[in-house]
């Protein structure tokens, strides 16, 4: 079937730390990849997307390469900031049942600290 | 142009109530999704619903779940006689068309059952 697996938490940083968190994926077929993010008490944000093999997406300084080789989509950052604590979820969309499926990993929490 | 509202944020219900959680998509999408955060794991898909239809429910619990999306009002996710263990953070994403990249979430609510 089809699952996304995600480093586990918490990631704990200094600021200005690079930052890594990493993300793979089984799937039937050929999926998007998606990176969201949850700050404390909001729902899910859109970070960034790919939606081929060999994309790479970016936002705010986040970067995801879509390695369809290593069936992996590693989040990065190169200086992340203590507004960058929230929790980041991977996921993959796929076109099953006439429709497109999010199926999302399990989040990692990042903190960052001063 | 808002964006998907959820209410009520929080609600706390008694073992045995019943747990009545509202959705509205963003202006102009018709599809609606519905997902499960229990503590500490990802977003686990529960139903997808388009305007008075029920497209796919193969993640709802068979018993005391229950959704809907009217022609007219928000969606509504019913849960009847709640249980400890439906306590969770229950999310409602939107997208305008059923071939969409990206679902919109809102900000959830997050029950509690005593």
């Amino acid at each position: 079937g089809n699952s996304v697996t995600q480093m586990e938490g918490p990631v704990t940083l200094s600021e200005e730390a690079f930052l890594t968190i990493n993300c793979t994926y089984t799937a039937t077929g050929y999926p998007s990849l998606f990176w969201y993010v949850q700050y404390p008490g909001e729902g899910l944000q859109l970070l960034l997307k790919a939606t081929k093999a060999d994309d790479k997406g970016s936002n705010k300084g986040f970067e995801a390469t879509y390695r369809k080789e290593t069936t992996s989509f590693h989040l990065e950052k190169g200086s992340v900031q203590v507004s960058d604590s929230a929790v980041y979820f991977c996921a993959l969309l796929m076109f099953s049942g006439g429709y497109n499926k999010l199926i999302f990993g399990a989040g990692t929490r990042l903190a960052v600290h001063p | 142009n808002a964006g998907v509202m959820q209410n009520p944020r929080h609600l706390v219900r008694r073992r045995g109530q019943e747990a009545r959680l509202r959705c509205s998509p963003m202006k102009g999408h018709s599809h609606v999704y519905w997902y499960r955060q229990l503590p500490e794991e990802g977003l686990k898909f529960m139903v997808y619903l388009q305007k008075e239809n029920i497209i796919d429910e193969s993640g709802m619990p068979k018993e005391r779940f229950s959704a809907e999306f009217p022609k007219e009002g928000p969606s509504i996710l019913r849960i009847q006689q709640v249980v400890r263990g439906d306590s969770a953070a229950y999310f409602c994403a939107s997208s305008p068309k059923i071939d969409s990249y990206e679902q919109y979430f809102g900000p959830g609510t997050r029950l509690t059952v005593t």
